[in-house]
Parts: structure tokens; sequence; C-alpha cells
């Protein structure tokens, strides 16, 4: 079983919808990213949080430490958000453990 | 600034042979990560560094070896590739070991024949 967990896998949404994914994970940790992956495979980090709220122009993440879980939100959703979204939890050792991703295709 | 630079971008190797992925960084960041991507395996973590002279196993470490003698540069070898090991390969770095933005090389596409 992952030590993360993303949902949903698979994501289609017409442009215009507002976005949620979901992540959970088992065990403390010390922060949370959020990565974005595009078609052609680069890499970007979006969030990294530790606790609360945070919002960079129609993205939004969130995280609940007791609860264990983080949602990352896509107000207004475009084409290009087209990607895979993968989350990822660091631990105090400084180890990391990675979600599978979810695939976000935003149709015009 | 390149940012986190990735050499080579693709390369094929037969079983046996070895070969070093290198990653190099401008950013001055203490930590730098190897990890694995396969489908539907998500990134895995293969070995990291929090400074020069210091490195860690991550998730899969076995076949792979890491040494870091300079901030800058962090490679990866292969001593005997494995078929197993045919995989795309990034490299990160960030400035805040625990807490620091993450920030990935393009990627390194590996086949092992």
């Amino acid at each position: 079983k992952n030590e993360v967990e993303q949902s949903p896998q698979n994501l289609t949404a017409q442009e215009g919808e507002f976005i949620t994914i979901n992540c959970s994970y088992s065990v403390g940790i010390s922060a949370l990213h959020w990565l974005q992956q595009h078609p052609g495979g680069g890499i970007v980090s979006l969030f990294m949080l530790s606790s609360g709220k945070k919002k960079h122009g129609r993205l939004i993440a969130t995280i609940n430490i007791q609860e264990k879980h983080s949602s990352l939100h896509i107000t207004a959703s475009h084409p290009r958000d087209s990607a895979v979204y993968i989350c990822a939890v660091g631990y105090n050792n400084n180890d990391m453990r990675f979600g599978a991703g979810t695939r976000l295709t935003v149709k015009p | 600034n390149a940012g986190v630079t990735q050499t080579p971008k693709f390369q094929v190797l037969k079983t046996g042979q070895s070969m070093t992925l290198q990653c190099a960084q401008d950013m001055n960041h203490e930590y730098m990560s190897w990890y694995r991507q396969d489908p539907g395996m998500g990134l895995r973590l293969i070995h990291y560094s929090v400074g020069a002279g210091i490195t860690d196993q991550g998730e899969v470490p076995n076949g792979y070896n890491v040494s870091r003698s300079t901030t800058e540069d962090f490679p990866l070898r292969l001593l005997s590739a494995a078929p197993s090991q045919t995989s795309v390969y990034f490299c990160a770095c960030r400035l805040i070991p625990n807490t620091g933005e993450l920030f990935f090389g393009e990627g390194s596409r590996l086949t092992v024949l």
C-alpha cells in the first residue's frame, strides 16, 4: 500500500469547471508538496505546505495535519491546466514519498 | 542561471554495462536527490544528499550509487545495469532540506536492453 494516496487517478473536466484533487498520507510529515508534470515530462513545483492554505492565481492548496489530508483546487479550469498533478510528502529525515499522480484533462 | 541540469537526456545500455547520470545545480541548494519514474508507480526516491560529503538512501536505492563531493554536483551511478532499471530519472534540489520548494531537472530516459 502506497504511503501517499491520490484521488482521482484520472479526471476530465470542461473548461471553466472547479476541480479538486485529493491527497491522503499515513504518517506524520514535515511538509507536503504539490507538483505539476506537463505532457512533455517536465516537473514543476506548485506548492509546499506544512499547515493551512496557500493560493497562487487560480490554484489553491490546503492541508489538514490532523486528518493527514491535502487538497489541490483549480478554479475556472483551462485546457492549459491539463497535466499530471503529483502529491509528495517529506519526512523529518529528508526522505520523501510520492503519490501516483492525477491525470487531468480539461476540454475546451 | 540554468537551474538543474541533467545529462544525458537519453541513453541506451546493454545489461551489465555501467554508466553515470550527471546532475548539476547552480542555485547553491544543500539538498539534492534522485528519483525514478515508472508507469503506474509514480516517482520514487533513490538517494538523497543534504550537503557535500553526506548521502542517504531513499525508497529504492539498490543497484545505484551516489556521491556528493561538491554542493553543485550529485551524480548517480549504475554499476551493472539491469532491464529493471529502465526508467525515466529525475534529479531535484531544494534550498532548505525539509520545507523548501523542489526544483527538478528535465529528466533522463534510460533504456537497458
